[in-house]
């Protein structure tokens, strides 16, 4: 089975903190995902990544920043915390760009006061 | 501009019945689209996909309905479990110029005993 982990399940930072969040795959993935999700706004994302070293931006990505140094590994990062970026962050892989599911961690719910 | 549409934010079924989730989307180069399944404080998993070259695809309990002319997917569950009762979000990609997940916003299930 693919398994997703995530750092933290529950994580409470203050404005203006550095925040990061990190995501492992143990499925040899190339592709990994990190979307946050809000109420009556599905699932957006943030940033994706097709191979290490290598980030792309998506469609909400103002606020965040991400690295990949290992195939495994994902970070997100909030280089200073603002209490708008309170939400669930979920991060996700996939064997395959387009044609094939991808695979979620547990999430992260982050609340930033 | 949501791309992939839920309209409906929340559905009730009794148990035993057949539950019928819809999503619209408005990107005719949406090519494969994907029905997860989200529990509170879990992430989604992934439930069956489409390709956009079949109008159905089965997996047991599910059965995606494609209409490409309509621009309008449905998800039926037959019977309904109280399982079943979670958030459901469908997602479409496309392998051209968009090769990412856009999710719509969600409908609610549940299912009453």
């Amino acid at each position: 089975d693919v398994k997703v982990t995530q750092s933290s399940r529950y994580l409470v930072k203050r404005t203006g903190e550095k925040v990061f969040l990190e995501c492992v795959q143990d499925m040899d993935h190339e592709n990994m995902f990190w979307y946050r999700q809000d109420p009556g706004l599905g699932l957006r994302l943030i940033y994706f990544s097709y191979d290490v070293k290598m980030k792309e931006k998506g469609d909400i990505p103002e606020g965040y920043s991400v690295s990949r140094e290992k195939k495994e590994r994902f970070s997100l990062i909030l280089e200073s915390a603002s209490t708008n970026q309170t939400s669930m962050y979920l991060c996700a892989s996939s064997f395959d760009r387009v044609y094939y599911e991808q695979y979620f961690g547990p999430g992260t719910r982050l609340t930033v006061t | 501009d949501q791309q992939v549409k839920q309209n409906s934010p929340s559905l009730s079924v009794q148990e035993g019945r057949i539950s019928i989730l819809n999503c619209d989307y408005t990107n005719s180069m949406f090519d494969y689209f994907l029905w997860y399944k989200k529990y509170p404080a879990e992430g989604p998993t992934f439930l069956i996909s489409i390709s956009s070259i079949k109008d159905k695809n089965e997996d047991g309990r599910f059965t995606v309905f494609l209409n490409k002319s309509a621009k309008h997917l449905s998800l039926h569950i037959v019977p309904s479990q109280p399982g079943d009762s979670a958030v459901y979000f469908c997602a479409a990609s496309s392998n051209f110029g968009n090769e990412k997940l856009t999710f719509g916003t969600g409908t609610r299930l549940t299912i009453i005993p």
